[in-house]
């Protein structure tokens, strides 16, 4: 178990350009969150995968970003013309199994500042 | 969905149990009780979840209420590393897959 892998770990954009992350779930894991968290908040849900089908997406996704995860393994969140506001750490987690109480593994996130 | 309360903070001294609540009156019968723990600079880790029944594992207890409308996290020894952000979680059991939803949580600080 290599656990969950972000990338980058860090990212410095300027406003108005376009960003992308890569998460790495944990192998065989089928489910796939993808979260975002401000400073003293808890992390908010973005979007969630079951193999290769977005299932769920929150009304913070904005049309601005958009989600993949093309062969059911790893995935990509991206933004494009980036705010000011989209600053904030976007945390990635899987879960794998049957079961609805499985827990999510999260990865350390991607912190992105946005100048 | 269902919502619960935290304290915003709470103080631990170090080999000192930890008792930490949680209150969610609205709890529905297929609702679980899930804890996670947020460590500085790190993403979220499961501690531990339950139904009905107090449950044990290796990093904690979950005592639950018998009206389930709360539930207390228990910490046996804390120790500086156990200084995080405490999320207590409902989590509907009938839908596979449902995302967490987080809210403030209880960030524990710990002295030696």
């Amino acid at each position: 178990d290599t656990g969950v892998s972000q990338d980058p770990r860090h990212k410095i954009t300027k406003r108005g350009q376009n960003v992308t992350f890569r998460c790495d779930p944990i192998s065989e894991h089928n489910r796939l969150y993808w979260y975002r968290q401000t400073l003293g908040q808890g992390p908010e849900f973005l979007t969630y995968f079951q193999n290769e089908a977005q299932l769920e997406k929150s009304r913070l996704l904005s049309d601005r970003f958009s989600a993949e995860r093309p062969k059911g393994s790893f995935s990509t969140l991206e933004i494009q013309r980036t705010e000011q506001g989209d600053s904030a750490m976007y945390l990635c987690a899987s879960s794998g199994g049957q079961g609805s109480n499985s827990p999510l593994h999260f990865g350390n996130g991607t912190r992105l500042t946005v100048t | 969905d269902a919502k619960t309360t935290q304290p915003n903070s709470m103080e631990s001294n170090e080999e000192e149990p930890v008792h930490l609540p949680c209150n969610h009156s609205t709890i529905s019968g297929t609702d679980y009780i899930h804890w996670y723990r947020q460590l500085p600079s790190q993403g979220p880790e499961y501690v531990i979840h339950g139904l009905t029944s107090n449950v044990n594992n290796r990093m904690a207890s979950l005592a639950i209420a018998e009206d389930r409308k709360s539930s207390t996290l228990i910490l046996h020894r804390a120790t500086l590393r156990d200084a995080a952000v405490y999320y207590c979680i409902l989590r509907d059991g009938n839908q596979a897959g449902t995302a967490l939803i987080f809210g403030k949580g209880t960030t524990l600080s710990v002295s030696s």
